[in-house]
Order: structure tokens, then C-alpha cells, then sequence
């Protein structure tokens, strides 16, 4: 049972307009999210973050948003650029003992020139 | 400060062999989490270490397993090998359980 779901495998923008990266977990118990970004050939880098107690994070050209009550999660790239190609996988961590990071299956973005 | 690093960064091995993959988490950190991606699977979360420690376990068989030193590094192995197991192996380090995690670049095995 997958508990945090990226339902779109692929993503494709034109640079200049706003990336929305989607993604929806069914465990009640995660309290913290954060994004990641991969590059082919390289491991996932850490980008973005939100805990529960919020609704809204921004960093630069990154905005996370989470909604409890629907148990989404978005992150906006605004404005995109080429370089933010790359595969995006979010990720939940649950409160209590088991705070393992459960992730996505990953979105991969393209940003046209 | 060093990023994670590991070793070796490709492997090509046969069915019925084992491996041994190796991890150095970033100088302080002494979480260590292990994750298995194979296309269109994304992270499949294998282990994690914290202290020498294994704190949580994913949904694999007992042919994966791991382990960590005193001085946080760590080894996965894998007993065994069948065609499966050809994916990207990544290691991560944190300061501790659930938070941020840095990757290392990966071992891509190959089995065949």
C-alpha cells in the first residue's frame, strides 16, 4: 500500500510559466514533508520542507503547500527554468518511534526552453 | 563538509552471488538510511541505522541486510543475487531519525 502517492510520472513546462508538483499521502500520522530533486546519475538533493503545523513554506522560486485536511500536498516552481529538469519525489515522515522518510514514486519535470 | 559517499559506484555480478555495498554518511551525522530505486518503483526504503542500530526495516527479504559501525558507516549486503535486485542503491545520512536526509550519488548493481 503505497502511503504517499505522485500520481503524474511526468510533467512538461514551458521556462518562464509555474511547475505545480502534486502529491497525496493517506497516513494521518505524518507530520513533516519535504521535497527532493534528482538528477540522472546523482542521488536525490534536498530542496524544500513543511511541517504539519503549517500550511505554507517558501524558499526563493520554491513554495510548498499542504493541505491536512485533503492530505496534499504541492510544490510550485515559479519561474521555471531548464536547469529545474529533473525527477521530483516528496516524502513524509510519520510522528512517534517509526519516523523513517516514506517516499514517492517521483514526477519527472521538464522545463522547455 | 564531505558529502555522503559510496562505494563502489557501479557493480556487474551474476545470479546467485553476493555483494557488499558501502557508505559514508557526512562527518556528525549518525542516521544512516539505505533505499533501493529501480524505475517507476521511485525509493523503496530498505533500512536505517542510527547508532549501530537498526531502527527501521522496509519490506524485503532477509537476503538484504546491513549494518553500521561505531564511526557511522555502513554496509549493505545482499546474498543471493537475482536479476531483481538490478537497481540503484542509495545511502543517505542525517543527524538522526526523520530528519533531512543527504544522499550519496548511489551504487548502480547489475546482475546478470
Amino acid at each position: 500500500d503505497q502511503q504517499v502517492k505522485q500520481n503524474s510520472p511526468s510533467l512538461s513546462v514551458q521556462e518562464g510559466r509555474i511547475s505545480i508538483l502534486n502529491c497525496d499521502y493517506t497516513n494521518s500520522m505524518f507530520d513533516y514533508f519535504l521535497w527532493y530533486k534528482k538528477y540522472p546519475a546523482e542521488g536525490p538533493t534536498f530542496l524544500i520542507s513543511i511541517s504539519s503545523i503549517k500550511d505554507k513554506n517558501e524558499d526563493g522560486r520554491f513554495t510548498v503547500f499542504l493541505n491536512k485536511s485533503a492530505k496534499h500536498l504541492s510544490l510550485h516552481i515559479v519561474p521555471s527554468q531548464p536547469g529545474d529538469s529533473a525527477v521530483y519525489f516528496c516524502a513524509a515522515r510519520a510522528s512517534g518511534s517509526a519516523r523513517q522518510l516514506t517516499f514517492g514514486s517521483g514526477t519527472q519535470l521538464t522545463v522547455l526552453p | 563538509k564531505a558529502g555522503v559517499t559510496q562505494t563502489p559506484r557501479y557493480l556487474i555480478k551474476t545470479r546467485g552471488q553476493q555483494v557488499t555495498l558501502s557508505c559514508s554518511p557526512i562527518s556528525g551525522h549518525r542516521s544512516v538510511s539505505w533505499y533501493q530505486q529501480t524505475p517507476g518503483q521511485g525509493l523503496q526504503f530498505l533500512f536505517e541505522y542510527f547508532s549501530e542500530t537498526q531502527r527501521n526495516k522496509g519490506n524485503f527479504p532477509g537476503r538484504f541486510s546491513g549494518r553500521q559501525f561505531s564511526n557511522s558507516r555502513s554496509e549493505m549486503n545482499v546474498s543471493t543475487l537475482e536479476l531483481g535486485d538490478s537497481a540503484l542503491y542509495l545511502c543517505a545520512s542525517s543527524l538522526d531519525v526523520g530528519y533531512e536526509q543527504y544522499f550519496g550519488p548511489g551504487t548502480r548493481l547489475t546482475v546478470t
